[in-house]
């Protein structure tokens, strides 16, 4: 199993670019979600899929877009990037079967390093 | 709202020494707490969790106990290693079927252990 994976691993933007980021995951996961890293402020959620098919906003939505057509992946979008988007992105998985979240957590991919120039 | 506060960082330690990493959080209901480690470049893993008051998670030789009356859980290890240099985040997961698992983090704390 290859647990969660992300693409791409760095990417560096001009204001106003636009870009796709992947997460997929191999464990038939339910649940996903993308965090963003920012220093001294730990991960913050963005959105998040209870289902395929399903999105819901988190903490920090503005300026991002996600789908889930796959249960597989979820796609998060920077229609237009903006220096305050440069940041470091985790996707991660849970299943909600046998205690779910609550008992196993989520399970985390490697990253993507973005910069907004 | 939920929210986890974390001791200030950063920590440096030599070998050997015994670590402690602070965590309080607010929550409504039971959370579920977790502490996450980040190996450098790299994505976060599960080190330890607990579910209700007074469990005890260990891992790797790291432990932590809920406190529900003091709403706390610090992460301690008895021997540091040189390995065990990473950041370190203390997370909560509220109760209830609609919070589908969502993580509260605290903002991070860099452990670094000299030879």
């Amino acid at each position: 199993n290859a647990g969660v994976t992300q693409t791409p691993k760095f990417r560096v933007l001009k204001t106003g670019q636009s870009m796709t980021l992947l997460c997929a995951q191999d464990m038939n996961h339910e649940y996903m979600y993308w965090y963003r890293q920012d220093p001294g402020m730990g991960l913050r959620l963005i959105h998040y899929s209870v289902g395929e098919g399903t999105t819901a906003k988190g903490e920090v939505p503005d300026g991002y877009n996600v789908s889930r057509l796959k249960k597989q992946n979820f796609l998060l979008g920077l229609e237009s990037a903006a220096p305050s988007q440069t940041s470091v992105y985790f996707c991660a998985s849970s299943s909600r079967l046998a205690g779910g979240p609550r008992m196993y957590g989520q399970f985390f991919g490697p990253g993507t390093r973005l910069t907004v120039l | 709202g939920n929210s986890v506060t974390q001791m200030e960082g950063p920590v440096t330690l030599s070998e050997e020494a015994f670590l402690t990493i602070n965590c309080t959080y607010t929550a409504t209901g039971y959370p579920s707490l977790f502490w996450y480690v980040q190996y450098p470049g790299e994505g976060l893993q599960l080190l330890l969790k607990a579910t209700k008051a007074d469990d005890k998670g260990s891992n790797k030789g790291f432990e932590a106990t809920y406190r529900k009356e003091t709403t706390s859980f610090h992460l301690e290890k008895g021997s540091v290693q040189v390995s065990d240099s990473a950041v370190y985040f203390c997370a909560l997961s509220e109760a209830g079927g609609t919070s589908y698992g969502k993580l509260t983090f605290g903002q991070g704390t860099i452990l670094t252990v000299h030879p």
